[in-house]
């Protein structure tokens, strides 16, 4: 069972370039979400969602772009990647919201 | 919205010695409390959680966390810490129903052997 799998685990852009960050999940999960952890800072929630076809914001989702056409894949893009959005980004899911989470392995993003 | 305050960043402690690291957080309506545990070059994973009954709960490795309704405080123990504890810990919340978690800022903790 692989779980939640993050690609890529290191990724460096130019400002303005745009990327996707790719999550999936094997546990038939309904509840997925994308967090962000910066120093002093914690995780918080960019973008979340409780089923296929159903995304909504969270803290931070400025700069960020969701779709969940399937139950399985939760793809995180940026639009136009600015120095303000590096950071270790975590996608998480569960078999509901109130439920506990089971997180990636993360992706650490430079923006330069 | 809900926040969740972490007091202590950084913690160091002796092997064998006592933990307490303290988590409020900021909400008046009925929430899920969780501690997940971010071991260095590991997943985050779940501590333990508090959904309802007793509130004093029992996770893995010998944690422990008592919620403390009238204090909105949800703050981990452990007796007798092991280097194999250092790690980074994390206090979240979600609403009961809500679809939001919010976490802490973190408490790295590193033990000397």
């Amino acid at each position: 069972n692989a779980g939640v799998t993050q690609t890529p685990k290191f990724q460096v852009l130019k400002t303005g370039q745009s990327m996707t960050l790719q999550c999936a999940q094997d546990m038939n999960h309904e509840y997925m979400s994308w967090y962000r952890q910066d120093p002093g800072m914690g995780l918080r929630l960019i973008h979340y969602s409780v089923g296929a076809g159903i995304t909504d914001q969270g803290e931070v989702p400025n700069g960020y772009n969701v779709s969940r056409s399937t139950t399985e894949d939760f793809p995180l893009r940026l639009l136009s990647a600015a120095p303000s959005q590096t950071s270790v980004y975590f996608c998480a899911s569960s078999y509901s919201a109130n439920e506990k989470l089971f997180f990636g392995s993360g992706t650490q993003l430079s923006v330069l | 919205a809900q926040s969740v305050s972490q007091h202590n960043h950084h913690v160091i402690l002796s092997e064998a010695a006592s933990l307490e690291l303290g988590c409020n957080y900021s909400y008046g309506g009925t929430v899920n409390l969780f501690w997940y545990v971010q071991y260095p070059g590991q997943h985050l994973q779940l501590l333990l959680k508090y959904f309802s009954g007793d509130p004093l709960v029992k996770g893995i490795k010998g944690f422990e966390a008592e919620f403390i309704k009238s204090k909105f405080s949800f703050n981990l123990r452990k007796p007798s810490v092991q280097w194999s504890d250092t790690a980074e810990y994390f206090c979240a919340v979600n609403a009961r129903g809500g679809n939001q978690f919010y976490f802490g800022t973190g408490t790295s903790l590193t033990v000397i052997p």
